[in-house]
């Protein structure tokens, strides 16, 4: 079956970078695209961007563009996402998840990745 | 950006109560929305896509609607594992999810 699985929870200082993986089984990979998602804690969902397995293409929020990059290794059907100059207020958790191809939600969601910004 | 707002923020109904949430764009997009749930501690789940089409699986109590920039969600009868935030997001623009509705029973 369709599985995404994400890496365990981080703690980073300020002014670092995290790099959080989302590997995924049970499918195409190049076939859907990977959102990624946020949740700080209490709040909403907020979108970060969306990368196509196939072409490498990102497409980022306009918030965390600069700050937010987007990759895979289409050889071990995994997505990442990296974050840099964190401050606390990065602290949350951080979602992937598949792409539908009739419209552009999320389908198939990892366990989320709690990163902890804190001096 | 697109701004979703969503009402009410929360609510409180009785087991098999119809509830409806709505959600409003700041701009026309189309029937580009979806709408999700999530359950406390959990990862979203996709519930309704293209504005009004169920996903599979998913019970036929939920129902969605709308076009344009005003959009509803529906829980025909409200059932006790219906306990969770709503949220909708829409994707004619990049993407943006609105607030979130907490769905609580009375």
């Amino acid at each position: 079956q369709v599985q995404v699985v994400q890496s365990g929870a981080e703690v980073k200082k300020p002014g670092a970078s995290v790099k959080v993986s989302c590997k995924t089984s049970g499918y195409i990979f190049t076939g859907y695209f990977i959102h990624w998602v946020r949740q700080v804690p209490g709040q909403g969902l907020e979108w970060m961007g969306w990368i196509n397995p196939n072409s490498g293409g990102t497409n980022y929020a306009q918030k965390f563009q600069g700050r937010v990059t987007l990759s895979r290794d289409t050889s071990i059907s995994t997505a990442y996402m990296e974050l840099s100059r964190l401050r606390s207020d990065d602290t949350a958790v951080y979602y992937c998840a598949r792409g539908i191809p009739v419209a552009n939600g999320m389908d198939v969601w990892g366990q989320g990745t709690t990163v902890t910004v804190s001096s | 950006d697109i701004q979703m707002t969503q009402s009410p923020s929360s609510l409180s109904a009785s087991v098999g109560d119809r509830v409806t949430i709505t959600c409003q764009a700041s701009q026309d997009i189309r029937n580009y929305l979806n709408w999700y749930q999530q359950k406390p501690g959990k990862a979203p789940k996709l519930l309704i896509y293209v504005a009004s089409n169920l996903e599979t699986g998913v019970p036929s109590r939920f129902s969605g609607s709308g076009s344009g920039t005003d959009f509803s969600f529906t829980i025909s009868s409200l059932q006790p594992e219906d306990i969770a935030t709503y949220y909708c997001q829409q994707y004619d623009n990049r993407l943006t999810f609105g607030g979130g509705t907490k769905v609580e029973i009375k």
